[in-house]
């Protein structure tokens, strides 16, 4: 089955400790996004990527970084700069031509 | 890119049609309309694309009026399952650096 994967579902971290969130595609996109949502909130972009080794950052990169060696794979890592961390990440993608976003799950990041 | 309006919440009953509006004034001409759900802890799900006039699929319509600056999703006899928030997306379907930013959306509820 195609799809987007993201793992972990739940993710618990200590404040000032670095982590990274996994996103893999086997949908042969080209694009891959990442948003961020709070609480009874809309998604908001991090960062996204058209093509291998090319990246831009979105309305909320602060605090971020990723990385897009693989068509297939688009990790976010949420740097100890980041000041409010604890929230649901999403990671989409969709082909060059454009169309319709297809999401993962989601995780869950909790920081205490 | 354009911004989009859409009403915070909405209330229905069980077997009735809903329709979500959505104001897009600055859409431009290559731009299309989009509309994703999302369940609690999702990810948002792909819905109905249209560039003018009516689109329809097994799930939902998709009203556009000739200006184009608003756009009218129309849910068909809801049901309790329907209960989810909706987003109204703009932007250009063959660029994937667009369509990025998804606004507060819909939060509808039905009710039995």
């Amino acid at each position: 089955d195609g799809g987007i994967t993201q793992s972990p579902k739940y993710l618990f971290r200590k404040e000032g400790q670095n982590v990274t969130l996994s996103c893999e595609q086997n949908l042969n996109h080209d694009a891959m996004y990442w948003y961020r949502q709070d609480p009874g909130q809309g998604l908001r972009l991090i960062y996204y990527s058209q093509i291998v080794n090319d990246f831009q950052k979105g309305d909320i990169a602060e605090g971020y970084s990723v990385s897009r060696e693989k068509k297939e794979s688009f990790p976010l890592t949420v740097t100890s700069a980041q000041k409010n961390p604890t929230a649901f990440y999403l990671c989409a993608s969709t082909p060059r031509q454009g169309g319709s976003k297809y999401f993962g799950p989601g995780t869950r990041l909790t920081v205490t | 890119l354009a911004k989009t309006t859409q009403p915070i919440s909405m209330d229905s009953y069980e077997g009735q049609e809903v329709n979500i509006t959505c104001s897009h004034n600055n859409i431009a001409t290559n731009d299309y309309i989009t509309w994703y759900q999302q369940f609690p802890s999702q990810g948002p799900r792909f819905i109905i694309q249209g560039y003018k006039t009516k689109v329809t699929n097994e799930v939902a319509s998709l009203f556009i009026p000739a200006d184009r600056k608003s756009s009218t999703l129309s849910l068909p006899r809801v049901s309790l399952s329907d209960t989810a928030v909706y987003y109204c997306l703009v932007g250009t379907g063959n660029n994937a650096g667009n369509m990025l930013t998804f606004g507060g959306g819909t939060r509808l509820m039905v009710k039995p």
